[in-house]
């Protein structure tokens, strides 16, 4: 196990409503990445979170937006779900330093699925 | 046995025997290259990883070479255990962020 955690493990939605994510980094690591793994593909970045900032993003909508907290967890919005945002959602955390970031260990994700 | 050649999406080993996994990438600037594994219904798992700047690296059981003349990375398992079984991901990485391949899924026959 790498101590990232993540809540819910599954949740369902219907198209248009709003979801929040939650993911709680291992002890030491200041970075949270975010990607999505839709069935049978691997994971795209979404985003990463550093200093409760963004610090890097993918080709992802305004609609997919995060936030980092103090103690280093992270939340991923999505608004306006669409059915194609049906998905495992992964959070990795990893330690950053100058010139790139660590290893990212994952946690074991949410389920998302939007009917 | 070993099972090697291009990147295929799966791939069946006798348990046991030596599996290679293949994985080629696009870009030259990545600062190193990781392997995952993940089984069904969980995250990626770190397996090892690669520096940009080394061609070989071994852990238990695992092996990395980086082949960056030709942009292609392989993983191999020694003595294929049935725990082995799950789809394989190489990812490079470069600044922040993580560009994974398509994946390989092992599966271990008895």
């Amino acid at each position: 196990e790498t101590g990232v955690t993540q809540s819910p493990t599954h949740l369902i939605k219907t198209r248009g409503q709003q979801v929040t994510l939650r993911c709680s980094s291992q002890s030491g690591h200041n970075t949270v990445s975010w990607y999505q793994q839709a069935l049978g593909q691997g994971p795209q970045f979404i985003f990463q979170y550093y200093r409760e900032e963004e610090n890097g993003r993918g080709n992802f909508p305004p609609r997919f937006s995060g936030l980092q907290f103090p103690n280093y967890s992270s939340e991923l919005n999505v608004n306006a779900l669409e059915l194609d945002d049906s998905a495992l959602y992964l959070c990795a955390s990893s330690l950053f330093h100058p010139g790139g970031t660590d290893t990212q260990y994952f946690g074991p994700g949410t389920r998302l699925t939007v009917l | 046995g070993e099972s090697v050649g291009l990147h295929l999406p799966t791939l069946s080993v006798q348990e046991g025997d030596n599996s290679i996994i293949n994985c080629a990438y696009s870009n030259s600037a990545s600062d190193y290259f990781i392997w995952y594994k993940q089984e069904s219904g969980k995250g990626p798992q770190f397996i090892i990883d690669i520096r940009s700047n080394m061609d070989k690296r071994q852990g238990q059981r695992v092996t990395v070479l980086l082949n960056k003349t030709v942009k292609h990375l392989s993983l191999q398992i020694a003595a294929t255990q049935p725990g082995d079984s799950a789809v394989y991901f190489c990812a490079e990485a470069r600044d922040y962020k993580l560009s994974f391949g398509a994946g390989t899924t092992v599966t271990v026959r008895a």
